[in-house]
């Protein structure tokens, strides 16, 4: 097993310019998310998923969107970047829905936006 | 939201000494879980906690879920400099509005082990 894909690793965006973040996992695993991580923040949750088709808003959704088409992927999209999106994403993933078991993360994407 | 304080932000230690960290909430959870993330690397789960009281160990690493639940403290032994990275403390709450399937996650704690 790959385990949780990501990609790119990094990316430079311009302020208004839409991107989408990548994020794949082959552990047949229900539920996936999308965390930011900046300095001494910690990680804030943005969207998770808990099956293919169902989506919901974390902590700090605002300019995010995802969707859940299949249960392997799950992409990020920014549809217009702002500097505050500069930021390392990471994507996570877990066997079950009530996250019992081990979420596993990917290895992050590192955003600037100029 | 829920929100939880880690402390200390940052540590730096000699190797061979002990290591505490701990993170306290206004709010209970009914698990809660250590993570540790090496530079440039994604969040690993150390110890993951599900009752109030229980202590758990993984090598030098002790874990325990506070009484209260609304606290957990982690314990390092003897470190040693593979040590080094911040570790984060997270929660879960069971409770209504979806709020199972959301961790809340600590600032982080830097770790420098001085060899």
């Amino acid at each position: 097993n790959a385990g949780v894909t990501q990609t790119p690793k990094f990316q430079v965006l311009k302020t208004g310019q839409s991107m989408t973040l990548q994020c794949a996992q082959d552990m047949n695993h229900e539920y996936m998310s999308w965390y930011r991580q900046d300095p001494g923040m910690g990680l804030r949750l943005i969207h998770y998923s808990v099956g293919a088709g169902i989506t919901d808003q974390g902590e700090v959704p605002n300019g995010y969107n995802v969707s859940r088409s299949t249960t392997e992927d799950f992409p990020l999209r920014l549809l217009s970047a702002a500097p505050s999106q500069t930021s390392v994403y990471f994507c996570a993933s877990s066997k079950d829905r009530d996250l019992t078991d081990t979420q596993y993360f990917g290895p992050g994407t590192r955003l600037t936006v100029l | 939201g829920q929100q939880l304080n880690q402390s200390p932000q940052s540590m730096f230690i000699q190797e061979g000494e002990d290591v505490s960290m701990n993170c306290t909430s206004s709010s209970i959870f009914n698990t809660w879980l250590w993570y540790k993330q090496d530079p440039g690397e994604g969040p690993v789960l150390l110890i993951a906690l599900y009752k109030a009281g229980e202590l758990t160990s993984n090598g030098r690493l002790t874990a325990q879920f506070g009484i209260t639940r609304k606290d957990s403290f982690l314990n390092i032994s003897a470190s040693i400099p593979s040590d080094v990275g911040i570790y984060f403390c997270a929660g879960q709450f069971f409770g209504s509005g979806g709020s199972n399937y959301k961790l809340t996650f600590g600032k982080g704690t830097l770790l420098t082990v001085n060899p």
